[in-house]
């Protein structure tokens, strides 16, 4: 199975901050990475895939990037709502396989 | 909007067979596909399986032995059943569509997600 790695596990950060989130999976996967989102008690929401492609209706601030086996997903000016937990996903192998999640809170 | 539903029991006993029905509003199962994937606190995010509207399926290697998929196109549905369970099987499980941007569907990518329902597995 292809590990997927991200970092920090945790960050804590202000509005209007900009915020970079790191994944970095155990071999190359091509730009087959997804990023999500997901609040306590919600549902995990798709917000980039293929590494930089935004999902329709996602905000312009979120933005990812990467090649082989290292991708970064950015918010460049953190609004109230984007407090909330972030997944990597890499779908180059089955089985698909997540991050362990980098929990972004409020400073 | 599509939007999926899961349900089934919430209380597995040990051994036992743990079935879960996902129900597709709004929109129609054909075409597209559909996945299962799971939360717990020890182990994250984890990809279950998905199947398309033909029946043909792809597993996570790690639990294929003990998983079936099926989809029901007359009833908008598809099913997961996970056989043996154990304490470790203890999750939110989700349903989910492969995402669709324009005519390119994926299995790959998630979304819509159903709202998960717990499966608890004890005795």
């Amino acid at each position: 199975d292809i590990q997927m790695t991200q970092s920090p596990s945790s960050l804590s950060a202000s509005v209007g901050d900009r915020v970079t989130i790191t994944c970095r999976a155990s071999r190359g996967i091509s730009n087959s990475l997804a990023w999500y989102q997901q609040k306590p008690g919600k549902v995990p929401k798709l917000l980039l895939y293929t590494a930089s492609r935004l999902q329709s209706g996602v905000p312009s601030r979120f933005s990812g990037s990467g090649s082989g086996t290292d991708y970064t997903l950015t918010i460049s000016s953190l609004q109230p709502e984007d407090f909330a937990t972030y997944y990597c996903q890499q779908s180059y192998n089955i089985p698909y396989t997540f991050g362990q999640g980098t929990k972004l809170e409020i400073k | 909007q599509v939007q999926l539903q899961e349900s089934g029991p919430g209380l597995v006993k040990p051994s036992e067979t743990l079935s879960l029905t996902c129900t597709v509003s709004g929109g129609s199962i054909s075409s597209y596909f559909w996945s299962w994937i799971r939360q717990s606190p020890g182990k994250g995010l984890e990809w279950i399986a998905y199947v398309d509207y033909s029946g043909s399926t792809n597993y996570n290697p790690s639990l294929k032995s003990r998983v079936t998929l099926s989809v029901d196109t007359s009833k908008n549905q598809f099913s997961l059943n996970l056989s043996s369970v154990t304490a470790a099987d203890t999750a939110v499980y989700y349903c989910a569509r492969g995402y669709c941007s324009g005519t390119t569907c994926y299995p790959s990518w998630f979304d819509p997600w159903g709202q998960g329902t717990l499966v608890t597995v004890s005795s």
